[in-house]
């Protein structure tokens, strides 16, 4: 079945920093979508890409959508105390439901 | 818009106990799902409904089960519950028939098997 894949498992980073996150399918994706998953907290949704190539921007977050539509990166720039979490990337298996990648934990060091 | 609500946030079950997690949604949502998130772990799919009366398997329903009998509230079971069965468990929900909605998430019910 498809798999999708995160490096690193864990990333931990100086306050100020730049951090990236990439994540990787086994088949090629029709869309990718982002989640934000704060310690003890729920996952939030991010942010979707749908064309390939594609780049979006929020703020100091910046994803990017593969030219293959299988893999795709978040780089965060100028990392901030806020910014902790687990970040997952979560491709469409079919029209009804999504794989979860294994996802990054962020720590910051202040 | 209360969004999507679990009961209860946190539970400890003994070994042999049965239990139902119950998650509600009011954004008339059509897809609903089940996960769970193992310490440190990523989610996995235990089941979803893609509308009322409709369900399906996900990667890992042994020892669950669930019904979808509204459009606004998902319960899952657990059956005889075993320390394997110890994890958080969030619900989610989505819009319409296709993956290119957001799912949107409950606060979780954390659970422990002793």
């Amino acid at each position: 079945g498809q798999q999708v894949m995160q490096i690193p498992q864990y990333q931990h980073v100086q306050e100020g920093e730049d951090f990236t996150t990439y994540c990787n399918s086994s088949t090629t994706l029709s869309n990718i979508q982002w989640y934000k998953q704060r310690p003890g907290g729920h996952p939030v949704f991010l942010i979707q890409l749908v064309k390939s190539g594609e780049v979006k921007k929020q703020k100091r977050l910046t994803f990017q959508f593969g030219e293959a539509k299988k893999n795709s990166s978040l780089h965060i720039t100028a990392t901030q105390t806020t910014d902790v979490g687990t970040y997952f990337c979560a491709g469409p298996v079919g029209n009804e439901k999504l794989t979860f990648g294994t996802g990054t934990r962020l720590t910051i060091i202040p | 818009n209360a969004g999507v609500t679990q009961t209860p946030k946190f539970r400890i079950l003994k070994i042999g106990q049965s239990m139902t997690l119950q998650c509600t949604q009011d954004m008339n949502h059509n897809y609903m799902y089940w996960y769970r998130q193992d310490p440190g772990m990523g989610l996995k799919l235990i089941y979803y409904s893609v509308g009322a009366g409709i369900t399906d398997k996900g990667e890992v329903p042994n020892g669950y089960n669930v019904s979808r009998s509204t459009t606004e509230d998902f319960p899952l079971r657990l059956e005889l519950a075993a320390p394997s069965q110890t994890s958080v468990y969030f619900c989610a929900s989505s819009r319409t028939t296709n993956s290119y909605n957001e799912q949107f998430f409950g606060p979780g019910t954390r659970l422990t098997v002793l």
